[in-house]
């Protein structure tokens, strides 16, 4: 199985500054198609997850601007240009290039 | 507005058996490939189990394989997850969700429910 290493696992920012999350994956996401299977989810307090950006770079319906989503091959990253209050939570990445689906360890975003 | 209102959950005694429920609504569900996730204190977020859309095939997490089955039931738009021979490991809070990894679709997750085994 693939191993996905997030890092750091604990985030502590200032709003309005900016914050990135780092994922590495132990193979190559590239998929034969030419795709990269990468997602970022958010998990706020007492809430499910919630996909914030799929296949590295793109963003879901109604996510902020301020999210962005990079990389290739083994390492992406996702940054927060200023962070707000509701950012708060713990950001997941998930590959979705070889089975099974695999999730990282979760990186707590704290104020 | 797409939901996916959860079921069944609780305490169960390590050996015996439990089934979930996930019923939606707002959703072409019978297009939708499912999912389950559980997550727990000690692992995290864990894929568990998928079927596909019309539930000609299904497949299971290796720590599950042979004591978990997921199916699916579109006239009624429910996903199950039966559960046996159930662990102390397998306690979590159990989502279920179209997880498409793909970014394919729209991503919806239901609210979650918690199955504690213990004696």
């Amino acid at each position: 199985d693939v191993e996905m290493t997030q890092f750091p696992l604990s985030l502590s920012v200032t709003l309005g500054q900016p914050a990135s999350i780092s994922c590495r994956s132990s193979q190559s996401l590239v998929y034969s198609d030419g795709n990269t299977y990468l997602n970022w989810f958010l998990q706020r307090p007492g809430q499910p997850p919630r996909r914030l950006i799929y296949k590295v770079s793109n963003r879901d319906s109604g996510v902020p601007g301020r999210f962005s989503g990079s990389g290739s091959g083994t390492d992406f990253t996702l940054k927060i240009s200023r962070v707000e209050a509701e950012d708060v939570g713990v950001y997941y990445c998930l590959q979705g290039t070889h089975w099974p689906p695999e999730f990282g360890q979760g990186t707590k975003v704290e104020i | 507005q797409v939901q996916l209102v959860q079921s069944g959950g609780g305490v169960v005694q390590p050996g015996r058996s439990l089934s979930l429920s996930c019923t939606a609504s707002g959703l072409a569900f019978s297009s939708h490939a499912m999912n389950w996730v559980r997550q727990s204190p000690d692992k995290g977020l864990e894929w568990v189990a998928s079927i596909t859309y019309d539930g000609s095939n299904y497949f299971h997490a290796d720590s599950v394989k042979g004591r978990f089955t997921v199916s699916r039931d579109n006239s009624l738009n429910t996903l199950f997850l039966h559960m046996r021979s159930l662990r102390p490991e397998d306690t979590a809070v159990y989502y279920c969700t179209t997880l498409d990894t793909l970014g394919t679709t729209d991503d919806y997750w239901g609210q979650g429910t918690l199955v504690t085994i213990s004696s």
